[in-house]
């Protein structure tokens, strides 16, 4: 099992754009959640889904979205970036929704 | 609030000597508590859950509830233990497994 799995790797946007990023979970694994590094500081918890529903909910604008599919992978939406949306976009899946969570490699984004 | 507060950003121990790398939380509730580690250029993975009380590669960590503190210890470091280290807690229940995470520290262990 390769484990969660994150794309792209990198990626460049500037202001006022709109990015998708997207989360494959553990094979087996129903709940994905999303995390935001800032450079220096810990993961911060922007989404959880299971079952394709809505578990939880951080402290982040409209502008950031997500989604499950049926077959359990994820997208993260933030639209019209801004320079503070630059970080480490992590992804981690578990079995239920209080399982260990295994995290992805995380996607770069760079705001210009 | 819930909130992890570790205290040290970088901490530098020599070969073979004992590590501790202080987490301190802040709850209302009684939380599970984690410590992550990543290895470099390697992906944030579990090192250990309070709830398992398992010990991985020499690590243990124990819970005070009095002192809210979740420190994470070593006796004897290894060179292969330098690496970044976040305490992270969560909720139990429904919708409060989300995981809060300290801001890291980063160990160096001295040759």
């Amino acid at each position: 099992d390769a484990g969660v799995t994150q794309s792209p790797t990198h990626l460049i946007k500037t202001r006022g754009q709109h990015v998708t990023l997207r989360c494959s979970p553990i094979s087996g694994h129903k709940s994905v959640s999303w995390y935001q590094q800032v450079l220096g500081q810990g993961p911060q918890f922007i989404f959880q889904y299971y079952e394709k529903e809505e578990r939880g909910r951080g402290n982040f604008p409209d502008r950031f979205s997500a989604r499950q599919f049926p077959n359990y992978s994820s997208e993260l939406n933030v639209n019209a970036l801004l320079l503070g949306d630059s970080a480490l976009y992590l992804c981690a899946s578990s079995p239920g929704g209080a399982d260990t969570q295994y995290f992805g490699p995380g996607t770069r984004l760079t705001v210009l | 609030a819930q909130r992890v507060t570790q205290p040290e950003k970088l901490l530098s121990v020599f070969k073979g000597a004992p590590v501790e790398l202080k987490c301190n939380y802040s709850y209302s509730g009684s939380p599970e508590l984690f410590w992550y580690v990543q290895y470099s250029r390697q992906r944030l993975q579990l090192l250990l859950r309070h709830i398992s009380r398992e010990s991985i590669k020499g690590f243990t960590a124990d819970l005070n509830k009095g002192e809210t503190s979740f420190h994470l210890k070593k006796p004897f470091a290894q060179e292969e233990d330098s690496a970044m280290y976040y305490c992270a807690l969560s909720g139990r229940g429904f919708g409060n497994e989300k995981l809060t995470f300290g801001t890291g520290t980063r160990l160096t262990i001295i040759p």
